[in-house]
């Protein structure tokens, strides 16, 4: 079955400490992960995908297929960085593909 | 440039009462995604359309219709709704050749 799990609703931490989003995923197929973000009061957008292998506003994430993980990290978590984060994972090829994402982290930086 | 626009924004129906929510991208995208968003739930997928034209059934589509009429409009319709679909629901569009969804702000429902 196709599934993505973040096993923690609620993440919080003090600024400066570092910052991990756990993700999970279950798929048979080659994976094509996703992290999205939804800041308070904003449209949900895309924060980073694992093939660019590229670093956004200090978080990175690596696809782990033996663990079938993509963990969200940043070394010194931001009071800006608070927010809903979703792990999403693209199943499918072409126009038929779709995202499934988990049930997302809340994530609170205390200043 | 709008992107993709979602109305209403707020609605408030009783049970059994009808509704549609619309979505319309100005973006060229083929594929288009209808999503609820729950507390611990995340986001699930209700319906999609890869283009125009065609619909499937996404996670949760019990209790819904849609309709993509053209390229630029996808609408969620709710027949006779219930309080277990309120909900936020989120349009979303995806271009052709990429795997990135762009939202809509969404729709907040309430269904007493």
């Amino acid at each position: 079955a196709q599934r993505v799990t973040q096993p923690e609703k609620l993440l919080s931490v003090f600024k400066g400490a570092p910052v991990e989003l756990k993700c999970n995923y279950s798929y048979s197929g080659s994976p094509e992960l996703f992290w999205y973000v939804q800041y308070s009061r904003q449209r949900l957008q895309l924060l980073l995908r694992h093939i660019s292998r590229e670093s956004i506003k200090g978080f990175t994430a690596d696809l782990n297929k033996g663990e079938t993980s993509f963990h969200l990290k940043k070394p010194f978590a931001q009071e800006e960085d608070s927010a809903m984060y979703y792990c999403a994972l693209s199943v499918g090829s072409g126009n038929t593909g779709k995202l499934i994402f988990g049930q997302g982290t809340t994530l609170q930086v205390k200043p | 440039n709008a992107g993709v626009t979602q109305t209403p924004k707020f609605q408030v129906l009783k049970t059994g009462q009808s509704m549609t929510l619309q979505c319309a991208q100005d973006m060229n995208h083929n594929s288009m995604y209808w999503y609820r968003q729950d507390p611990g739930m995340g986001l699930r997928l209700i319906y999609y359309s890869a283009s125009e034209g065609t619909t499937d059934k996404g996670e949760v589509p019990n209790g819904y219709n849609v309709s993509r009429l053209n390229k630029r409009e996808f609408s969620l319709r709710l027949e006779s709704a219930a309080p277990s679909q309120t909900s936020v629901y989120f349009c979303a569009g995806r271009g052709a050749g990429a795997n990135v969804l762009t939202f809509g702000a969404g729709s907040r429902l309430t269904v007493l």
